[in-house]
């Protein structure tokens, strides 16, 4: 079936304009998660949604970004007032919520904010 | 909360070796995955290993959660194994931690 898919696949923005970043998890996966990878740095954790919980933000690293799921499918990854610093690879990867947790990633959006 | 570290960073490896990479974690898991990114940023899932042995070809893991560690077995290794290996655990199931990444380049 169907993977992950993520849109853009790049996104150049300017400094302090906003984005937003599309995720489309697999089919069934009721799990969704945000990361983001720096250039040459491992993942960073941001958000992840489960069910009809409340999604755990812990890992955003400013008011500035913010996610929501819609209708327990797709996900959004709004950044606002983007800084230069922003800029990375920005991952989405989905997971079945039974026993096991296997997460599946996306392709990913590389952001450049210039 | 919970810290991941691969050992070791960077690795050279001729074509044909063999090597094994490892991942500590500092609390207990019900989620270890084992990740490679390839040269294009794709991340391929390796293996699901919260406990146990597993083997897919020429790959092989294992973790011991009682000891907090996975090991990540790479036999006969090829060019096509060059990326960066990544080893990532969940405490809790959802919330998840990477390590930092073990850099592989096979040489031919």
């Amino acid at each position: 079936g169907a993977g992950v898919s993520q849109s853009p696949s790049n996104k150049v923005t300017e400094k302090g304009k906003d984005v937003e970043l599309r995720c489309d998890p697999i089919s069934g996966h009721t799990a969704l998660y945000w990361y983001r990878q720096s250039l040459g740095q491992g993942l960073e954790f941001l958000i992840y949604f489960q069910g009809n919980s409340a999604p755990d933000k812990s890992g955003l690293p400013s008011d500035r970004f913010s996610a929501e799921r819609t209708g327990g499918s797709v996900s959004t990854l709004t950044i606002q007032r983007t800084q230069q610093e922003d800029s990375a690879v920005y991952l989405c990867a989905s997971s079945d919520a039974g026993t096991v947790y296997e997460q599946y990633f996306g392709p990913g959006t590389r952001l450049t904010v210039t | 909360g919970i810290q991941v570290e691969q050992s070791p960073p960077d690795l050279i490896l001729q074509e044909g070796a063999n090597s094994t990479l490892r991942c500590n974690f500092s609390d207990s898991v019900n989620n270890l995955q084992w990740f490679h990114q390839n040269p294009w940023g794709q991340l391929i899932n390796l293996f699901y290993i919260p406990s146990g042995t597993k083997q897919n070809g020429r790959l092989s893991a294992t973790t011991v959660a009682t000891e907090r560690y996975s090991l990540l077995y790479i036999s006969s290794s090829q060019t096509t194994d060059s990326g960066v290996y990544f080893c990532a655990a969940a405490p809790g199931g959802f919330k998840t931690i990477f390590g930092a990444g073990t850099r592989l380049f096979v040489k031919a």
